[in-house]
């Protein structure tokens, strides 16, 4: 199985913070790489699928870059309804897997 | 819009069996694949296995951790999804999310995911 890890586990951010958030598969996926977002008592929700598109309806401030096996989730400008974890998950190979998750929080 | 609705959640005791339903609208859903993913209480998420669609023979992929135990289903005439699970322990404790697939370049990404379903095996 292909492992996923992300960097950091946890990160204390201010309002208006620049964000980056690492994952870093254990072999090559090529772009298939998608980042969810996951509020307090909620689903997940996609933000960036194929290593940098935006789902439809996600505002920019989230981008998305990286191939291979190295991938970065970035929020440009931190807001409070952006303090969520957030998941990567590769979908090159089966079983389908996931990044342990960022917690972002104030 | 897109709308997933997971139902059939709920208590089961160890060796039990349970059937997750997922209805889906506002997209041609004989399109699509269709996932699930579950997520344990305070844990990570985990993929449980895909539905492809009826231009790939409704063919289905499961982890390991549920392979034989587990099987994915599809009624396109009731736009809906179905996690028939057999068997279960309780580490399958967790809730259950039924997500849609999207493509590009013939290549399948999560896009939409309901808003799950709790099942607790206890006994």
């Amino acid at each position: 199985d292909i492992q996923m890890s992300q960097s950091p586990s946890s990160l204390s951010v201010s309002v208006g913070d620049r964000v980056t958030i690492t994952c870093r598969a254990s072999q090559g996926i090529n772009n298939n790489l998608a980042w969810f977002q996951q509020t307090p008592g909620k689903a997940p929700k996609s933000l960036i699928y194929a290593a940098s598109r935006l789902q439809s309806g996600v505002p920019s401030k989230f981008s998305g870059s990286g191939y291979g096996t190295d991938f970065t989730l970035t929020i440009s400008s931190l807001q409070p309804e952006d303090l969520a974890i957030y998941y990567c998950q590769q979908y090159y190979a089966y079983p389908f897997t996931f990044g342990g998750g960022t917690k972002v929080e104030i | 819009e897109v709308q997933l609705v997971e139902s059939g959640g709920g208590l089961v005791q160890p060796g039990g069996s349970l059937r997750l339903s997922c209805a889906a609208s506002g997209f041609t859903f004989s399109d699509h694949y269709m996932d699930w993913v579950r997520q344990a209480p305070g844990k990570g998420l985990e993929w449980v296995g895909r539905s492809r669609n009826k231009a790939n023979s409704y063919t289905a992929q499961y982890a390991a951790s549920v392979r034989g135990r587990f099987t994915i289903s599809r009624d396109d005439s009731k736009n809906s999804v179905y996690l028939q699970m057999n068997s279960l322990k309780t580490e399958d404790t967790a809730v259950y999310y039924c997500v849609r697939d999207g493509e590009l370049s013939g290549v399948y990404y999560f896009d939409y995911w309901g808003q799950g379903t709790l099942v607790a095996v206890s006994s």
